[in-house]
């Protein structure tokens, strides 16, 4: 079946503009969750859905980060007023609710702030 | 602040050879513990699990556990070129909160 899905791929935006990335779960998979991947680091967590409750935001690093989800399907990242320290791959995860531990990657967005 | 600890490497064996990648972690409730293969510039996949004491294997892939000294390996036998990757440990956080804590990674290279 078709994976997590994440678009766009690449994204270079200016210094100061607001960035919507966007992240297709695994059909059946009830929980997503967002992470960070600065260049040569390793995974930092961003967000967790867990189907309708409320979101885990613990791990958004600033008031700029924001993120929503459609009952349990698509989400979407949201940066707003982009700093050159936000230049990252953003990964998305999905998790059925079976094997709720075991989290499945997209391809993630490439994000550049010039 | 809960961590996952792995020694970066690189670490370097011959084709053919057994690669020995370590983790140790600090959150004495985790339950869950991953290792994903990272390769250059792609998403990490997720390649094992474990949830119990002692050894799972699945084809040339064994993952070990023990939660007493709070440590996790992974063995790769007949290690092949194609293995060459970061391979990232992940420990499921205790309390529920859905995340995954990664170690910064150990690089693999498999030299033919």
């Amino acid at each position: 079946g078709a994976g997590v899905s994440q678009s766009p791929s690449n994204k270079v935006t200016e210094k100061g503009k607001d960035v919507e990335l966007r992240c297709d779960p695994i059909s059946g998979h009830t929980a997503l969750y967002w992470y960070r991947q600065r260049l040569g680091q390793g995974l930092e967590f961003l967000i967790y859905f867990q189907g309708n409750s409320a979101p885990d935001k613990s791990g958004l690093p600033s008031d700029r980060f924001s993120a929503e989800r459609t009952g349990e399907s698509v989400s979407t990242l949201t940066i707003q007023r982009t700093q050159q320290e936000d230049s990252a791959v953003y990964l998305c995860a999905s998790s059925s609710p079976a094997r709720a531990n075991e989290q499945y990657f997209g391809p993630g967005t490439r994000l550049t702030v010039t | 602040q809960k961590e996952v600890e792995q020694n970066s490497g690189p670490l370097s064996v011959p084709e053919g050879a057994i690669a020995s990648l370590n983790c140790t972690y600090s959150d004495r409730g985790s339950q869950s513990f991953f290792w994903y293969r990272q390769y250059s510039g792609k998403s990490p996949e997720l390649i094992m699990s474990i949830y119990s004491n002692g050894d799972k294997e699945d084809g040339r892939f064994t993952a070990q556990l023990n939660k007493a000294s709070q440590y996790v390996s992974l063995l790769i036998r007949d290690s092949q070129p194609s293995d060459s990757a970061t391979y990232l440990c992940a420990v499921y956080a205790s309390g529920n909160t859905g995340k995954l804590i990664f170690g910064q990674g150990t690089t693999l290279q498999v030299k033919p």
